[in-house]
């Protein structure tokens, strides 16, 4: 079975900096995808980028991009200019392409952003 | 955007009752929806895939007498928790995926907050 792990339970940055959130997943699939979502206190599961494992270039989203590395199987988040509203749990998921109904998240990283 | 409506956000009842929680997709159909549980500062954990109008699939150790799922509809998945318990109070979460766009990214509900005295 395919495993996510996220080895960080605690990241901190100060705002307007940046700070990466690492994630390592185990699989022996050639195609599959990759995201990372946010949730805030309030608990809501909210996408921030997604990476298709058939495309070498890192996917990106403002200030939200990824450091895709297959043969690692390494999948970090890096966030720029950290925004206070960026504080939250972050989760690395994955999800098969031959079983579309596996999608595994890793535990997560609660990132603190510092004023 | 997808939007996955989910009900209720929060219910407080009594140990031995029964809760109904919806999971509704609102502007696209979802063939396949997933329930997932979540305790607190820990991940989300797939409880069970539904699939609509058939048997829904859990995951190991997840008991289908207790948590009934039925999908009769491609908008509207529901979890029934039977004879809840305190340990059964958790943060519940579902999602949904735009038919036939496999591809996609997985919509989340709100999750809904079950406590149970």
């Amino acid at each position: 079975a395919q495993t996510v792990t996220q080895s960080q339970p605690e990241m901190s940055v100060q705002e307007a900096e940046t700070v990466t959130l690492s994630c390592t997943y185990d699989t022996s699939e050639s195609d599959y995808y990759l995201f990372w979502y946010k949730q805030p206190p309030s608990r809501q599961m909210i996408l921030v980028i997604r990476q298709e494992a058939y495309k070498q270039q890192n996917a990106t989203e403002n200030r939200f991009s990824v450091n895709f590395q297959k043969a690692a199987k390494s999948f970090s988040l890096k966030i720029s200019d950290s925004q206070l509203g960026d504080a939250a749990m972050y989760f690395c998921a994955y999800r098969s392409d031959s079983n579309n109904n596996d999608m595994r998240f890793g535990a997560g990283t609660r990132l603190t952003v510092k004023p | 955007g997808a939007v996955v409506s989910q009900h209720p956000s929060w219910v407080i009842c009594k140990s031995g009752t029964s809760v109904k929680i919806e999971c509704r997709s609102l502007d696209f159909q979802a063939t396949t929806m997933f329930w997932y549980r979540q305790f607190p500062k820990q991940s989300l954990m797939l409880m069970a895939t539904s699939n609509e109008g058939s048997k829904a699939t859990y995951e190991q150790g997840v008991e289908k007498d207790k948590f009934l799922i039925n999908h009769a509809s491609l908008t509207l998945s529901t979890l029934t928790v039977t004879s809840a318990h305190p340990e059964d109070s958790s943060f519940y979460i579902c999602s949904a995926r735009d038919y036939p766009y496999t591809n996609q990214p997985q919509h989340f509900g709100d999750g809904t907050r079950l406590s149970i005295l």
